[in-house]
């Protein structure tokens, strides 16, 4: 059984509109992060929470919003979307000071 | 800027064979991991070298680490088409207390034939 749980796993999208990807993690662990694959580029970094406070902040538009309203939870809501969202996002989790990271199947957002 | 770089975008074996793949980074590291990620998948880490080590193993896959040169290798010996996927490295930062960011190469599609 997977023990991160991203929902869904395909999403579509029109421009302009909000989504939120939701992740779920049963392995216990305390901090929680949110990367971003898109076509030809490498796995980037967005965010980082530790026992849901945010840690880290790489993303630079406020259209996107991590939601943490349970300590296993890490929800990212996007607004106004635009093409350029486009990618897979991938909710990953660690062992707090280890820094092993393990990453749930990845939502494809699909933006038209 | 991107922290740790695989040196070659893809690299086709046939099953059997070994096969090595590159990676250089620009920043002292505490810790350099390899990750696999086959199509469809989330990540998954392979094996985790700290500074102090020059060498680890995980079954057929061996890393190696050259602090001097800011470079790491894997080679994986025996290859199966089950292998086939894309290898990252990753070079982590660390924040005081809880939590690390992982800083990932663009990866290097490995294809194995059979």
């Amino acid at each position: 059984d997977p023990k991160i749980i991203q929902k869904p796993k395909y999403l579509v999208a029109v421009t302009g509109s909000e989504k939120i990807l939701i992740c779920e993690q049963y392995l216990g662990h305390n901090a929680m992060y949110w990367y971003r694959q898109s076509a030809k580029k490498p796995l980037e970094f967005m965010f980082s929470y530790s026992y849901q406070k945010l840690m880290d902040n790489q993303t630079a538009s406020s259209r996107f919003q991590p939601q943490s309203s349970k300590k296993n939870h890490l929800d990212l809501q996007i607004t106004a979307l635009k093409p350029d969202d486009s990618a897979t996002y991938f909710c990953a989790s660690s062992p707090g000071s280890q820094n092993t990271l393990y990453f749930g199947a990845g939502t494809r957002l699909s933006v038209l | 800027s991107q922290l740790a770089e695989e040196n070659l975008w893809a690299l086709s074996v046939h099953e059997g064979e070994s096969v090595t793949v590159n990676c250089s980074y620009k920043t002292s590291i505490t810790a350099l991991q390899w990750y696999r990620q086959k199509s469809g998948e989330g990540p998954a880490q392979l094996i985790l070298i700290r500074s102090n080590e020059r060498e680890k193993r995980n079954g057929r896959l061996r890393a190696t680490l050259d602090t001097s040169s800011q470079s790491s290798s894997l080679s994986i010996t025996a290859t199966r088409c089950e292998d086939t996927a894309v290898y990252f490295c990753a070079t982590d930062e660390h924040y005081g207390g809880s939590g690390n960011k992982l800083i990932f190469g663009t990866g290097t599609l490995l294809s194995v034939k059979p």
